[in-house]
């Protein structure tokens, strides 16, 4: 059964970069029926797409983080990474990675909190 | 960006009732809507793809309509173990986006 798991700092201090990793198991991330993406939950509980890779490393991105954001892809580990720059209070939030099925996403992991300090 | 709204924003609903929720997408989006359902501390859960077809192991309550702009969930028949907050997602264009979401509380 696949499942995800993200990993990273659960404090950021302000100004400073976030770096994330979701660690795919029960499945290669090479798929070629799959993109992989990471989505955030704000506190007042909203969803936020920021990023989708595929195996390949052709991405896509949300145009509202887009000048700070990278995402990446590494099929020798079965992972994939997400970097956001310049962060801010605005960017504490709970981030999830998934498996997006070319429209939707079917398999999620559990959710890291990541808060940014002042 | 294609703006999606919810309504209502939250319900209390007796058990065995039926439970209605709509998102409306500002523009036409086809069937290019789907519906997840989030308990408290656990992540989202992919309950409806293509607005109406139901994944795997989803119960039979759960169903899904519509297409274009407005597009619908329904719970017949609620059990306790629906209490969560349900949230439609569009992948018509990029960026994808979400509905604020809806509250489904037990009476």
């Amino acid at each position: 059964q696949m499942q995800l798991q993200e990993s990273g700092p659960g404090l950021v201090k302000s100004s400073e970069t976030l770096s994330l990793t979701c660690t795919v198991s029960g499945g290669s991330i090479s798929n070629k029926n799959y993109y992989w993406g990471w989505i955030r939950q704000s506190p007042e509980k909203s969803l936020e797409w920021i990023a989708n890779i595929y195996y390949t490393g052709s991405t896509y991105y949300s145009p509202s983080l887009e000048s700070r954001i990278t995402i990446s892809v590494d099929t020798s580990s079965n992972r994939f990474s997400l970097t956001l720059t310049s962060v801010t209070a605005a960017d504490t939030a709970v981030y999830y990675c998934a498996r997006v099925a070319r429209d939707y996403m079917d398999v999620w992991g559990k959710g890291t909190t990541v808060t940014v300090s002042s | 960006e294609i703006l999606l709204t919810q309504s209502p924003d939250s319900q209390s609903v007796t058990p065995g009732e039926k439970v209605t929720i709509t998102c409306r997408a500002s523009q036409s989006i086809g069937s290019n809507l789907h519906w997840y359902q989030q308990k408290p501390g656990q992540s989202p859960k992919l309950l409806i793809k293509y607005a109406s077809q139901s994944m795997s192991g989803v119960p039979s309550r759960f169903s899904g309509s519509g297409s274009g702009t407005d597009f619908t969930l329904t719970i017949n028949s609620l059990d306790t173990e629906d209490a969560a907050v349900y949230f439609c997602h569009q992948s018509r264009g990029f960026p994808f986006t979400f509905g604020p979401g809806t509250k489904v509380d037990i009476k």
